[in-house]
């Protein structure tokens, strides 16, 4: 079936420093790829989609493209802040099942320091 | 935007007790809600897919009988944690998919979590 893998964490940066989370999917068809992130003691939030292979989806300086070739959806940042410290987890739906739950990966805690 | 409202928040309960954990759409129509349980490691387990006027669909392992899921309208779906027990304690995190077609059906709004502590 489908899934997600996501880079081991924890990830411990210094603020402006560059930010990758390497995300792989395994999918029939076209998925679409999402980036959600979770704040302490807070719920999912969406930080970016893309529904098409060469989409790329962005918000809040977070960027990442949908990967076709490489069933990839790398999330990146040019430059963290402490206020990124958050779970970032990546996530697909299944092509053509509307309906259907999103596949998480187990997510990527990210910490940044000052 | 997509609103959706959890409650409650915390909840602390004895053991052998129930618990009952809503989940609202506020500014949207959702037939499809899906039940999530994060564990400590960070790694969200689907629980349940809850559908408007029928049976909750669960996931293998998930005791239906434990985990009562009731979606009895468009904007509401209800979980309900029975005879709790100490290993029940989790943050459970509601989501649901607005009505309609078009590549927003696919985006899950989720719920700020309920943390469950089960004493």
């Amino acid at each position: 079936g489908d899934s997600v893998t996501q880079m081991e964490g924890p990830v411990t940066l210094s603020e402006e420093a560059f930010l990758t989370i390497n995300c792989t999917y395994t999918a029939t068809g076209y998925p679409s790829l999402f980036w959600y992130v979770q704040y302490p003691g807070e719920g999912l939030q969406l930080l970016l989609k893309a529904t098409k292979a060469d989409d790329k989806g962005s918000n809040k300086g977070f960027e990442a493209t949908y990967r076709k070739e490489t069933t990839s959806f790398h999330l990146e940042k040019g430059s963290v802040q402490v206020s990124d410290s958050a779970v970032y987890f990546c996530a697909l739906s299944p092509a053509n099942q509307a309906g259907t739950a999103l596949i998480f990966g187990k997510g990527t805690t990210l910490s940044v320091s000052s | 935007g997509a609103v959706v409202s959890q409650h409650p928040s915390r909840v602390i309960c004895k053991s052998g007790t129930s618990v009952k954990i809503e989940c609202r759409s506020l500014d949207f129509q959702a037939t499809t809600m899906f039940w999530y349980r994060q564990f400590p490691k960070k790694s969200l387990m689907l629980m349940a897919t809850s559908n408007e006027g029928s049976k909750a669909t669960y996931e293998q392992g998930v005791e239906k009988d434990k985990f009562l899921i009731n979606h009895a309208s468009l904007t509401l779906s209800t979980l309900t944690v029975t005879s709790a027990h100490p290993e029940d304690s989790s943050f459970y995190i509601c989501s649901a998919r607005p009505l309609g077609r078009g590549s927003g059906a696919n985006v899950l709004t989720f719920g700020a979590g309920s943390r469950l502590t089960v004493l």
